[in-house]
């Protein structure tokens, strides 16, 4: 069974603050997604990375995939409060289903 | 095209009973899933189709669920006997063959009392 460990679970930070979240595993990926998730609301797709190595940015946020396709991390740069939500890391394999972490909870306050 | 919906959006059943969701997906989008989430968890793969056909299905989905999909359009999940474990956040995605990423629906939150 392919599991994905993220971390921190929780963090709370002031807005401005630089944050970095994690996503391990000891399985490799063919390709790695990031979601971000309100409360009563579906996840929303935010990045898809494939090739080991990869860094992709959308706006402040930058997203890595780990050279052995088993690791990823997502850095918030200037943190706003509409950041808050709960970030997702899902795995894809050479199937069509997704594993999911159980997500990392953040708070940003005013 | 307003993206994956899904009908109702909560759901409270009493223990015993029958519930049925339904999930409109992107209708360019050949592949459409269920997932199943509960409260500090990341969604649990259900079930999966491409069009019409349902391919593989969790070890999650006792006997008492069923899901259909139709001429490949929208789907159905239908609940058997319903208990309190079956409380949960139902979510439907579909994606295009081919393209990984996934869009979700906004969810059925289902309380069983």
């Amino acid at each position: 069974t392919q599991l994905l460990e993220q971390s921190p679970q929780f963090l709370s930070i002031q807005e401005g603050e630089n944050l970095t979240v994690y996503c391990n595993s000891s399985s490799v990926f063919s390709s790695l997604q990031w979601y971000r998730q309100e409360p009563g609301e579906g996840p929303v797709l935010l990045v898809t990375v494939v090739t080991g190595g990869e860094v992709k940015k959308l706006k402040r946020l930058t997203f890595q995939f780990g050279d052995a396709r088993k690791d990823s991390s997502l850095h918030i740069t200037a943190a706003q409060p509409g950041d808050t939500g709960l970030y997702l890391c899902a795995g894809g394999g050479s199937n069509y289903k997704l594993t999911f972490g159980k997500g990392t909870l953040l708070t940003v306050n005013p | 095209d307003t993206g994956v919906s899904q009908d109702p959006r909560h759901k409270i059943t009493k223990r015993g009973q029958n519930v049925t969701f339904r999930c409109d997906p992107i209708s360019e989008h050949n592949r459409l899933y269920w997932y199943r989430q509960t409260l500090g968890q990341g969604p649990e793969f259900l079930t999966y189709f491409q069009n019409e056909a349902q391919l593989e299905k969790s070890r999650l989905l006792s006997d008492r669920f069923s899901a259909e999909r139709p001429k490949g359009s929208f789907s159905t999940l239908e609940i058997q006997r319903t208990e309190q474990g079956d409380s949960a956040m139902y979510l439907c995605a579909s994606s295009l063959q081919g393209d990984g990423g996934y869009t979700f629906g906004s969810g059925t939150r289902l309380t069983v009392v």
